[in-house]
């Protein structure tokens, strides 16, 4: 089945420091990934969805320069956390999914738990 | 404007009884639902979608789904619980005029006790 890697699985950093998120399609590729954010016991707020040789498309009151994301290739999205402080910690979690279909489920990686001191 | 309603924080339930945990979705078109669920920190695993035909989606790990278009709903049910499934529990929609974008419920937390 389609699987998604994420990497690191876990992040504790001082604040100031910026701090990048790697999102890889192992086995199919992706022109389409979507970054989330999850805090405790809460659901998945998408942040953006990320667009391989293209500006990402960022939701609503996402900061684009404070997420960046970039989509080089057809297997990998990065997601970079500049200049992050405390209240930017969260579990980040990206997907994928193969083909270009709607109907298809998207594939999720193991999330990036993110704590900045 | 597309919505997901997971009306229940948490179900509890012992092993081995049946255990449902429900949807109801709002969207403009046609519905595109899924199931994921999700371990502590880990992220979502896929369970089973509806697309269109048969109303009742098997999936996996003994997971079925029944979709309801009247009442909009698309509950999730497993006949026999066991201590493994607990975890959360994510119902998502996707309406087939946006593409890949997901709508998620709050989730339900989902407890079998031995």
């Amino acid at each position: 089945g389609a699987v998604v890697s994420q990497h690191p699985s876990r992040v504790i950093c001082k604040s100031g420091t910026s701090v990048k998120i790697e999102c890889r399609s192992l086995d199919f590729q992706a022109t389409t990934m979507f970054w989330y954010r999850q805090f405790p016991k809460q659901s998945l707020m998408l942040m953006a969805t990320s667009n391989e040789g293209s500006k990402a498309t960022y939701e609503q009151g996402v900061e684009k320069d404070k997420f960046l994301i970039n989509h080089a290739s057809l297997t990998l999205s990065t997601l970079t956390v500049t200049s992050a402080h405390p209240e930017d910690s969260s579990f980040y979690i990206c997907s994928a999914g193969p083909g270009n279909v709607g109907n298809q489920p998207q594939h999720f990686g193991d999330g990036t738990r993110l704590s900045i001191l | 404007a597309q919505s997901v309603a997971q009306p229940e924080d948490q179900v509890n339930v012992a092993e081995g009884n049946p255990l449902t945990v429900k949807c109801t979705y709002s969207v403009s078109g046609n519905p595109y639902l899924f199931w994921y669920v999700q371990y502590p920190n880990r992220g979502l695993q896929f369970l089973l979608k509806y697309i269109t035909g048969d109303n009742l989606v098997k999936g996996s790990y003994g997971f079925e789904a029944e979709f309801n278009k009247s009442q909009t709903s698309f509950h999730l049910k497993k006949p026999s619980a066991l201590v493994s499934d607990s975890a959360l529990y994510f119902c998502a929609v996707r309406d087939i005029n946006s593409w890949g974008k997901l709508q998620f419920g709050a989730g339900t937390q989902v407890v079998v006790t031995p």
